[in-house]
């Protein structure tokens, strides 16, 4: 079955810039998905088809996709940003929905 | 205002058996594929199954085909997880989710209920 990889953890200064990576194996032929989940509420889509932005995520939320790597970047973070990350696709297999394995973003 | 509302989780022990529910409302339940995704404590998430707008076709993840069954009530507005041969590994909180597109399986989850808490233990 298809494979996500995420870094376990991500931390930035407020203000920075943060990027967490969302590796699989030509993920760039798939549309991935991003979600933000804070503790104790249930995950938020902030990405979309690797780019777009649902009406009401800032746009210091954006997302690119190529190759074997897909990337989700927070512009000008701030602490409320902080929360785990999940990246996500559909592959024609036998677990058809995946999710990668989470990044925790620490705002420092 | 889309809500999905799921329901049923409770401790239950190994091999026994439990169905959650989710009522949906604030959209056109019957066009939309739905997905059951879990989350054990202090884990990630986990993809559990999916049904079409239909019900006519289902989708298992590996972990707990031939033990759950997904099935939907289009007149009741409402999600169903059947499940059976209960483990440990299957305590997790379970969250319904709504795809974007109207008769779109592969699409993005674009609400997510509040979930609810199975826990199986002895």
């Amino acid at each position: 079955s298809y494979v996500l990889t995420q870094p376990p953890s991500v931390s930035v200064a407020p203000g920075k810039t943060a990027r967490i990576t969302c590796g699989g194996n030509n993920i760039g032929s798939k549309s991935v998905h991003w979600y933000q989940q804070k503790p104790g509420q249930a995950p938020v889509l902030v990405i979309y088809y690797d780019s777009d932005r649902p009406s009401g995520i800032p746009e210091r939320f954006s997302g690119s996709n190529s190759g074997n790597t897909a990337t989700l970047t927070i512009s000008r973070v701030e602490a409320g940003d902080e929360a785990d990350y999940y990246c996500q696709v559909w592959d024609s297999s036998s677990d058809p929905v995946v999710f990668g394995g989470g990044t925790k973003l620490t705002v420092l | 205002e889309v809500q999905l509302v799921e329901s049923g989780g409770v401790v239950v022990q190994p091999g026994g058996s439990l169905r959650l529910s989710c009522a949906a409302s604030g959209f056109t339940f019957d066009d939309y594929a739905m997905h059951w995704v879990r989350q054990a404590p202090g884990k990630g998430l986990e993809w559990v199954s999916l049904i079409s707008w239909d019900g006519g076709s289902t989708y298992y993840a590996d972990s707990v085909k031939g033990r759950f069954t997904i099935s939907r009530d289009n007149s009741k507005n409402s999600l169903y997880l059947q499940m059976n041969s209960l483990r440990a590994e299957d305590t997790a909180l379970y969250y319904c989710a709504k795809v974007a597109s109207p008769a779109d399986i592969r699409d993005y989850f674009d609400y997510w209920g509040q979930g609810t808490l199975v826990t199986v233990s002895s």
